[in-house]
């Protein structure tokens, strides 16, 4: 079945550095991938996503570009702010499931001033 | 518009009781869903719908039911708790043919 990797976290960073959150999926067809991020004691939010292979997805200054051949979705920001910090979730959409979300296990972040 | 609302927040449940956590949307939202949110788990499908009077099982669907009768509200029902479905729970709605699903606040749920 499909499934959802995500780098372990949790992640910290000051601000002002580079984000990187690997993501790998595994799935049959032509899915759809995601980023939600979660801030505490709220539901998740859509942050970006991607469609197609080679797609960008972009928001809020995080981007993550859809790469078939390396079945990956990674989430980059060139400079982080102490805003973001929260849980990111990465998920996919396959192409026979309408609508279910298959996420990987989430990844913490935490950005010091 | 309120988008996706869950009650209650918080709840304390013993073994074996019963109980239902509510989600209801007002933005017409044809596909609706229950999530569970573990630690170092993600989230896993409970129980989805796709239209009123229609619902499927996802990943985790034992010792849950669930019911559509209107296109607002998706009800999931706890029909005898166990300490392993202490989680928390998140209902999400979508449009039919719409990628984006928009997530209520979550039920954090503890069954001792």
């Amino acid at each position: 079945g499909d499934s959802v990797t995500q780098m372990e976290g949790p992640v910290t960073l000051s601000e002002e550095a580079f984000l990187t959150i690997n993501c790998t999926y595994t799935a049959t067809g032509y899915p759809s991938l995601f980023w939600y991020v979660q801030y505490p004691g709220e539901g998740l939010q859509l942050l970006l996503k991607a469609t197609k292979a080679d797609d960008k997805g972009s928001n809020k200054g995080f981007e993550a570009t859809y790469r078939k051949e390396t079945t990956s979705f990674h989430l980059e920001k060139g400079s982080v702010q102490v805003s973001d910090s929260a849980v990111y979730f990465c998920a996919l959409s396959g192409g026979t499931s309408y609508g279910k979300l298959t996420f990987g296990q989430g990844t913490i972040l935490t950005v010091h001033p | 518009n309120a988008g996706v609302t869950q009650t209650p927040k918080f709840q304390v449940l013993k073994t074996g009781q019963s109980m239902t956590l509510q989600c209801a949307q007002d933005m017409n939202h044809e596909y609706m869903s229950w999530y569970r949110q573990d630690p170092g788990m993600g989230l896993r499908l409970i129980h989805y719908s796709v239209g009123a009077g229609i619902t499927d099982q996802g990943e985790v669907p034992n010792g849950y039911n669930v019911s559509r009768s209107t296109t607002e509200d998706f009800p999931l029902r706890l029909l005898s708790a166990a300490p392993s479905q202490t989680s928390v729970y998140f209902c999400a709605s979508k449009r039919g043919e719409s990628y984006e699903q928009y997530f209520g606040p979550g039920t954090r749920l503890t069954v001792t």
